[in-house]
């Protein structure tokens, strides 16, 4: 198994410019989570997903959209990127376990290191 | 309001000196604590859950601990490939979702 997989691993975007993060999950996860991190600090929710067509916002949504077509893959978007949105995002995905119970165990990507100029 | 206050913010230690590392958290209602090891320009790597106070895990060299209030990562004989930054993170129990503190970078010299 790959796990999870971001690309790309690094991108220079100019003020106003457009793109999408790309992660994948080859373990059958029905969650899966952005999150953002910036130099010294935790990680800090963008949006998550609890399966294939369900979307919710996290801590910190704002400037960026999600999609979940399929299980294994959530992009994240940027429209009209800003400095601020200089930082790195993980992925991450989790199973879930029977019932109500969700496990919690979270198994994350390389990251994509993004800095807007 | 969850959120999670990790200390030291970093932590220099010899080579075979113990120490801890500490999470405290406040949540509404706790699902589960967890602790991730994060290398340099790497993704956090899996290391414990904790679900209930009292709660203890061991693997290799380090120990975590949970009480209602904080939960502690304790580093036993630490060797140079222990140094990583270390972060824990709390689920709550109605939400899917976590709330990660900013880490301990822990400095092992030989």
């Amino acid at each position: 198994n790959a796990g999870v997989t971001q690309t790309p691993k690094f991108r220079i975007l100019k003020i106003g410019q457009s793109m999408t993060l790309q992660c994948a999950q080859d373990m059958n996860h029905n969650y899966m989570y952005w999150y953002r991190q910036d130099p010294g600090m935790g990680l800090k929710l963008i949006y998550y997903s609890v399966g294939a067509g369900i979307t919710d916002k996290g801590e910190v949504p704002n400037g960026y959209n999600v999609s979940r077509s399929t299980t294994e893959d959530f992009p994240l978007r940027l429209e009209l990127a800003a400095p601020s949105q200089t930082s790195v995002y993980f992925c991450a995905s989790s199973a879930t376990r029977g019932g109500a119970t969700h496990t919690g165990t979270q198994y994350f990507g390389p990251g994509t290191r993004l800095t807007v100029l | 309001e969850d959120q999670v206050t990790q200390s030291p913010e970093a932590l220099r230690l010899q080579e075979g000196e113990s120490s801890s590392l500490n999470c405290s958290y406040t949540v509404s209602g706790l699902r589960g604590l967890f602790w991730y090891r994060q290398d340099p320009g790497k993704g956090p790597e899996f290391l414990f859950t904790l679900y209930s106070a009292g709660e203890e895990k061991e693997k290799e060299r380090l120990k975590a601990t949970l009480t209602k209030k904080e939960s502690f990562l304790h580093i036993t004989a630490p060797k140079p490939e222990d140094s990583a930054t270390y972060l824990c993170a709390v689920q709550p129990y109605n939400f899917n979702k976590f709330y990660f503190g900013s880490g301990t970078k822990l400095n092992v010299k030989p």
